[in-house]
C-alpha cells in the first residue's frame, strides 16, 4: 500500500491561501489521491481527488505533480471553519479499495 | 450529508457484553466500511463489505464481527466487549472503486467500562 507523509501541522492567516502538501512517492499508476478533512469529533469529510491531472471544486484545489509522488491541497482564501485536521490518502487500487488513513496535518486558521 | 445513519450515537456498556453498531444508508451504494478513530492512531480501518454477504477483515477485525444481509444496514458487533474497544466508530459507504469518495457517518462513541 502505497504511504502518505504530511507535516503534522501548519498555520495560516485568515483569507489566505493554505497549502497543504503531501507526499506519496510510492504511488501506483492507477491509485487515486484523496484530501479528507475531520473537523473536531465529527467524521471525516470528502474534500477532493485526482488520478493525474489537477482538480478544483468548491472546496478545494488539487495540485498533483506530473511524476505523481507528490501533491498540494490549496484551499484559497482560509476562513476560521476551515482549521481541522486533513488527511491526504492514496487509494488502494485492489477489490476491496479501502481508504488507510495516515496521521494526517493539523491546520489551524488564525484571524 | 451522504444518507448515512449510525445508531447509536452514544453507548455505554460494561467488560464482557455483547454490542452491535449499526450502519443504515440510503443511497444504495455497494461498498460499506467500518472504522475505529482512538488517539494516536487515526482512523483505522475493522472490517468492510463490497455487497450483501460479502465482508472481508481489515487491519484491526480482532474482536468484531460484522453482517451485511442487505445492502441498506451494516452491521458491527463486538462479541465480548472490552475497555481497549473503547473507542469512536465511523461507518463509511461508497458507489464504486477508485474514483468514487468514501463518505462517512457522524460516529458512534462508544465507552466499555
Amino acid at each position: 500500500d502505497a504511504k502518505t507523509t504530511q507535516p503534522p501541522s501548519m498555520d495560516c492567516a485568515e483569507g489566505r491561501a493554505a497549502n497543504l502538501p503531501c507526499n506519496h512517492s510510492t504511488i501506483s499508476g492507477n491509485e487515486y489521491v484523496y484530501w479528507y478533512r475531520q473537523i473536531h469529533s465529527q467524521g471525516p469529510q470528502y474534500i477532493i481527488h485526482g488520478l493525474k491531472n489537477n482538480e478544483t471544486n468548491e472546496m478545494a484545489s488539487l495540485i498533483i505533480t506530473e511524476d505523481r509522488k507528490s501533491s498540494t491541497l490549496i484551499l484559497p482564501h482560509a476562513t476560521l471553519r476551515d482549521t481541522a485536521v486533513y488527511y491526504c490518502i492514496v487509494r488502494v487500487s485492489d477489490n476491496t479499495d479501502k481508504l488507510i488513513f495516515g496521521t494526517g496535518t493539523r491546520l489551524q486558521v488564525f484571524p | 450529508d451522504a444518507g448515512i445513519t449510525q445508531s447509536p450515537r452514544h453507548k455505554v456498556t460494561e467488560t464482557g457484553t455483547p454490542v452491535t453498531l449499526r450502519c443504515h444508508q440510503t443511497e444504495n451504494h455497494r461498498y460499506m466500511y467500518w472504522y475505529r478513530q482512538d488517539p494516536g492512531h487515526g482512523l483505522r480501518l475493522i472490517h468492510y463489505s463490497y455487497g450483501v454477504k460479502d465482508t472481508d477483515k481489515g487491519e484491526v477485525s480482532d474482536g468484531y464481527s460484522v453482517s451485511r444481509s442487505k445492502t441498506e444496514d451494516f452491521l458491527l458487533t463486538l462479541e465480548s466487549a472490552t475497555s481497549s474497544q473503547t473507542s469512536v466508530y465511523f461507518c463509511a459507504i461508497s458507489a464504486e472503486t477508485g474514483n468514487s469518495p468514501l463518505h462517512f457517518g457522524n460516529g458512534t462513541r462508544l465507552t466499555v467500562t
